[in-house]
């Protein structure tokens, strides 16, 4: 079983504070973490992707991966309304045939209030 | 630069219908993925295809889905004799190589589908 789990929230942050989210996976052959945003009716729209241990950033965006330990989370800085969202990890596994799909977990949802 | 495309976008089918969903992968992708998202839950895999391969299906219910990714045209996901527990939204990903694990996959609108 590829588990991909995530604190489902809702989680609430103020506009400018720094918003955390977490994700941890089961399988250690899991090779790539993405992390997705998807709006309300709407489809993932992807915002980071990490390969490696440490950490990765992009503008407001932090993605953080720590394989030994199986997790992988995302930093939002300065939390705008708009990023108000669920927001979705995904793993790929370096196995076979699997080789290429995402398992995803179930999002968490995020509310930034002004 | 054209995203995923994904048509229709909303399909409402009867019990016992046939559905179609559509998808055409960015420009310069080979790879597409169909996932479901049924309410309240994640996303599911479905199926890989490549060109006239399907890579891995395991995903897809072996009874009334099937997908193809022609040489010419959109990749289809088929969905024969529709149940209720079928409505779902339907999404396409493309991705250039999969390249082992480092795809990276972009997403298409999806086709909402609702089976009365």
């Amino acid at each position: 079983q590829k588990e991909v789990e995530q604190n489902s929230g809702p989680l609430s942050v103020p506009e400018g504070a720094i918003a955390s989210l977490n994700c941890t996976y089961s399988d250690r052959v899991s090779q790539s973490f993405f992390w997705y945003r998807q709006y309300s009716g709407k489809s993932p729209e992807l915002i980071m992707s990490i390969y490696s241990n440490g950490d990765k950033e992009d503008g407001r965006f932090t993605a953080q991966l720590n394989k030994a330990s199986q997790y992988v989370s995302l930093l939002i800085r300065d939390s705008q309304p708009s990023d108000s969202a669920t927001y979705l990890c995904a793993v790929t596994l370096d196995r076979g045939s699997t080789l290429g799909r995402l398992y995803f977990g179930r999002g968490t949802q995020l509310t930034v209030w002004p | 630069n054209a995203g995923v495309m994904q048509n229709p976008r909303h399909l409402v089918r009867r019990r016992g219908q046939e559905a179609r969903l559509r998808c055409s992968p960015m420009k310069g992708h080979s790879h597409v993925y169909w996932y479901r998202q049924l309410p309240e839950e994640g996303l599911k895999f479905m199926v890989y295809l490549q060109k006239e391969n399907i890579i891995d299906e395991s995903g897809m219910p072996k009874e009334r889905f099937s997908a193809e990714f022609p040489k010419e045209g959109p990749s289809i996901l088929r969905i024969q004799q529709v149940v209720r527990g079928d409505s779902a939204a339907y999404f396409c990903a493309s991705s250039p190589d999969a390249g082992g694990s480092y795809n990276e996959q972009f997403f298409g609108p999806g086709t909402r589908l609702t089976v009365l």
